[in-house]
């Protein structure tokens, strides 16, 4: 059975204070990682796939990185419109597409 | 641009009542599915569809019947609502890359 585990479950940050948020995962056969942000009151909103060890991928202010067993998602210098719930998905062997997820980890950026 | 459209937004049920939540989607995906929300548990599938005319047991299933409409749409129902399905809904789709795209969900409270 496919698992992921975030940590921390919350995090409170200062305007430019860089962090990193993990994502550990148990899966037979990673065919893929996900990453997505989500705001109250909305869906998830995809930000990056990760296939194999050692894959980096960035956005804006985002990286994210790929080990066998983990992945981080690097905050630099975040602004208060960063703040939201990020979640990690794996998904496994298969041809049907399913994505286990995370409980994600509640993002807070202060002024 | 819509990409994935759910209705109602909100819905109180009473107890035993049946109701169908609706999706939409207008990206021309051939795969949709049904994920519920829970605060500590994270999103749980409940049923997929992997293409127009077939359908799968997610994780929870139970309590649930799904319908692939046509390719567009896919539908939830409860039959006989309980206080347990209290929950936030949320339907996505995804094409042959396996990214998938979220509506913004549907709030229902079972009293």
């Amino acid at each position: 059975e496919d698992q992921v585990t975030q940590s921390p479950e919350a995090l409170r940050l200062q305007e430019g204070e860089s962090s990193s948020l993990n994502c550990s995962y148990t899966v037979s056969g990673l065919r893929g990682l996900f990453w997505y942000r989500q705001d109250p009151g909305k869906g998830p909103e995809f930000l990056f796939t990760l296939y194999s060890a050692g894959e980096e991928k960035e956005k804006e202010r985002l990286k994210a990185t790929l080990t066998k067993k983990e992945s981080f998602l690097h905050i630099t210098a975040p602004k208060p419109e960063d703040s939201a719930t990020y979640l990690c998905a794996v998904q496994g062997p298969g041809s049907n597409y399913k994505l286990t997820f995370g409980k994600g980890t509640l993002l807070t950026v202060n002024p | 641009n819509a990409g994935v459209t759910q209705t109602p937004k909100f819905q109180v049920l009473k107890t035993g009542q049946s109701m169908t939540l609706q999706c939409a989607q207008d990206m021309n995906h051939n795969s949709m599915y049904w994920y519920r929300q829970d605060p500590g548990m994270g999103l749980r599938l409940i049923y997929y569809s992997a293409s127009e005319g077939t359908t799968d047991k997610g994780e929870v299933p139970n309590g649930y019947n799904v319908s692939r409409l046509n390719k567009r749409e896919f539908s939830l129902r409860l039959e006989s609502a309980a206080p347990s399905q209290t929950s936030v809904y949320f339907c996505a789709s995804s094409a042959q890359s396996s990214v998938q795209h979220f509506g913004d969900g549907t709030r229902l409270s079972i009293l």
